[in-house]
């Protein structure tokens, strides 16, 4: 059974970086890419940028460009998603899914609070 | 503002048949094929069409898809209570480089 559970929520302060971890279990984790998606409070989905299997690609939407990394632990089965210099506006419940265009299964998904 | 359009809300009785639109561009749902995500409040989405007109396994078939030109819609046919939730159309746009999503239509089961 497909499973992707996520690290648990955060609060940071204007200006600092958050890490989301990712971890993948009930399939073989280097066959699919990862996509992460987020939802501010009362909005719609906004697709951050995307994985490929085994690393070898990543596409992030230009609105995070500069500002996001995503990356994964194959041998954790781990993807994460690291966005720098948070501001209010980053505050949103952040998704991972199996592939590229959000996908079959998703995370439940990490409240990330930005607040000073 | 989204890229891609749909009707912020749409209703119907139970039974009705109920259509969501969701409008692009040449650069994105002219071009490639559209996925469908149902979302209940403070849950994940869910993938109910994918590849314009599939749908996954355990999704009933009362959903379907369909697209033509730069728009695409999605059906829900003999609407029943539990169909009250959220939908989005997503889809890759070519021009952005980048997975773009409808702003979402609150179905409302009256």
């Amino acid at each position: 059974q497909v499973h992707l559970v996520q690290s648990g929520g955060e609060v940071k302060m204007p200006g600092a970086s958050v890490r989301v971890s990712c971890k993948a279990s009930g399939y073989t984790f280097s066959n699919y890419g990862i996509s992460w998606v987020r939802q501010a409070p009362g909005q719609g989905l906004e697709w951050m940028g995307w994985i490929s299997s085994n690393n070898v690609y990543t596409n992030y939407a230009p609105k995070f460009q500069g500002r996001v990394s995503m990356y994964s632990d194959t041998s954790a089965s781990t993807a994460y998603m690291e966005l720098r210099s948070l501001r209010s506006d980053d505050t949103a419940v952040y998704y991972c899914a199996r592939g590229r265009i959000g996908g079959d299964y998703w995370g439940q998904g990490t409240l990330v609070t930005v607040s000073s | 503002q989204s890229v891609l359009t749909q009707p912020p809300s749409s209703s119907g009785t139970p039974g009705q048949r109920v259509t969501i639109s969701c409008s692009g561009s040449n650069s994105n749902i002219g071009t490639n094929t559209v996925n469908w995500f149902q979302q209940f409040p403070g849950t994940a989405p869910k993938l109910i069409i994918y590849n314009n007109n599939e749908r996954p396994s355990g999704v009933p078939d009362r959903f379907s898809g369909s697209k033509s030109g730069t728009s695409a819609s999605l059906a829900i046919s003999g609407l029943q209570s539990e169909d009250e939730a959220d939908y989005y159309c997503a889809v890759w746009d070519d021009s952005l480089s980048a997975v773009v999503f409808g702003g979402g239509t609150k179905v409302t089961v009256l």
